[in-house]
């Protein structure tokens, strides 16, 4: 069965460094997304993107972050100056078609990301 | 009215029991709905999706109620396996994003 691949699955960096989440998205997937979950919160959208280009982003997702399907297969988010507050799980999700229209979304397994 | 709100929980359970998850939703153009279903630091997982009135898939039924916005979970005969957070999740008005509650936590015991 066609799954969602995050790596890594676990990352620890400093405040302020940069760091790359890796996703690849299933393969027939068009719609592209970067979830959060702070732990012991609810999962938080954070942004989507579609034919090369970001369809929607929340508040949450400020300058400091950005997206990238630098290829066919993997998709990216950046951080660029990690803050403290940044520490949480990552999960990218795919879907054939706008989740609105009967499309449903298939997570990854995360990325846990610990700001120090 | 918060965009998707659920029953705190925790609910504990015997096994054999039945149980239901209540969830209100605040947009009421909302099309498709969907249950996903966690465990501890792991991935959501899609439970069962719900397009018109209801679904039912085995032990699992999920009813909606369009004009009150809101959306139950029963889960019949649980199992030990059934231990999770159940999420409420619903779509954004544009379908670009989804929208999820806090999530319900179940405990079945034996």
């Amino acid at each position: 069965e066609p799954e969602v691949t995050q790596t890594p699955s676990h990352q620890v960096t400093q405040m302020g460094q940069e760091v790359i989440l890796r996703c690849v998205p299933i393969s027939n997937h068009l719609y592209f997304y970067w979830y959060r979950q702070i732990l012991g919160q609810k999962v938080e959208f954070l942004v989507s993107f579609y034919n090369n280009e970001i369809s929607e982003k929340s508040e949450i997702f400020d300058d400091q972050f950005s997206v990238e399907r630098p290829d066919g297969s993997n998709f990216t988010l950046k951080i660029r100056s990690t803050k403290l507050e940044d520490s949480a799980m990552y999960f990218c999700a795919s879907s054939e078609g706008l989740t609105g229209g009967e499309y449903e979304q298939y997570f990854g397994p995360g990325t846990r990301l610990t700001v120090t | 009215r918060k965009e998707v709100e659920q029953d705190p929980g925790p609910f504990n359970v015997p096994e054999g029991a039945t149980v239901a998850f209540n969830c209100t939703y605040s947009n009421s153009a909302s099309q498709s709905f969907f249950w996903y279903r966690q465990d501890c630091r792991k991935e959501p997982k899609l439970l069962m999706s719900v397009y018109s009135s209801g679904n039912e898939d085995g032990r699992f039924t999920a009813q909606l109620n369009r004009a009150s916005q809101y959306i139950s979970l029963l889960i019949r005969d649980s199992k030990l396996s059934d231990s999770a957070t159940y999420l409420c999740v619903v779509p954004n008005q544009a379908g670009t994003a989804l929208i999820f509650g806090k999530g319900t936590t179940l405990s079945v015991s034996s």
